[in-house]
C-alpha cells in the first residue's frame, strides 16, 4: 500500500526559508523508475507543479521557481525534502507530495497535503 | 510553461453526461498522449481518474472516459452521480529538453 505524507510548518514570516518533508511508504525512491514530486494550491486556484527527483538523484524543476527551489532524498529514510527560499504572502497554499513512475507521466498516489501560510 | 486551459465550470442533471475540455498548445497536449485528468474533492488531495488521455486507472468507474484531439484533450463523465461535483483537473507532461508538467486551471463541476 502506498502512502505519501507531507509535514513542515503551517506559517513562515517572509523571506524565510520553508523546509518541507514527504514521508512515504510502499515503494522506494532506490528502485528503478520510482519519482517523487512537489505540487502545490493556493487557496481556491489551480494546482501547479514544482519540482521533481528520481530514483537516480536527478531533479527536475518549474521553470518559474527553479531559482528557489530544491529538491533532495534521503533513501534510507523513504523521505523527499523540498526547499523554497525567500517565501512570499503569494506561495501560501497547501503543498501535496506525489509519486510518479518514469515513462508513465502521471501522478498516481498523493500524500493529504500540508498547508503553508506566509506572513509576518 | 502556461497553464491548460480550461472551462471554469460545468454542470449537468443526475444521469446526464458532461464534457470538460484541456486547451494546450503544440508542446505539451498536442506533443504528447500524455494528458492526465484528477478529481478534487473539497478539501481533499487530487485523485488519478484518467492517465495516458484515455486509460483509466483501477477502480474508476468507467463512467469516466477521456479523449484528445489535437492541441485539447477531453473529459467526460456520463451518468452523472451526486458525488461526481468535484474540481477536475487536467495536467499534461510538457518536456522536451527536460522534465515538466502542466496543470490547467481546474473545472467545478456541479451537479444540479
Amino acid at each position: 500500500q502506498v502512502t505519501l505524507r507531507e509535514s513542515g510548518p503551517a506559517l513562515v514570516k517572509p523571506t524565510q526559508t520553508l523546509t518541507l518533508t514527504c514521508t512515504f511508504s510502499g515503494f522506494s525512491l532506490s528502485t528503478s523508475g520510482m519519482c517523487v514530486s512537489w505540487v502545490r494550491q493556493p487557496p481556491g486556484k489551480a494546482l501547479e507543479w514544482l519540482a521533481l527527483i528520481d530514483w537516480d538523484d536527478d531533479k527536475y524543476y518549474s521553470t518559474s521557481l527553479k531559482t528557489r527551489l530544491t529538491i533532495s532524498k534521503d533513501t534510507s529514510k523513504n523521505q523527499v525534502v523540498l526547499t523554497m527560499t525567500n517565501m512570499d504572502p503569494v506561495d501560501t497554499a497547501t503543498y501535496y507530495c506525489a509519486r510518479l513512475q518514469f515513462g508513465e507521466w502521471y501522478f498516481d498516489y498523493w500524500g493529504q497535503g500540508t498547508l503553508v501560510t506566509v506572513s509576518s | 510553461q502556461s497553464a491548460l486551459t480550461q472551462p471554469a465550470s460545468v454542470s449537468g442533471s443526475p444521469g446526464q453526461s458532461i464534457t470538460i475540455s484541456c486547451t494546450g498548445t503544440s508542446s505539451d497536449v498536442g506533443s504528447y498522449n500524455l494528458v492526465s485528468w484528477y478529481q478534487q474533492h473539497p478539501g481533499k488531495a487530487p485523485k488519478l481518474m484518467i492517465y495516458e488521455g484515455s486509460k483509466r486507472p483501477s477502480g474508476v468507474s468507467n463512467r469516466f472516459s477521456g479523449s484528445k484531439s489535437g492541441n485539447t484533450a477531453s473529459l467526460t463523465i456520463s451518468g452523472l452521480q451526486a458525488e461526481d461535483e468535484a474540481d477536475y483537473y487536467c495536467c499534461s507532461y510538457a518536456g522536451s529538453s527536460t522534465f515538466v508538467w502542466v496543470f490547467g486551471g481546474g473545472t467545478k463541476l456541479t451537479v444540479l
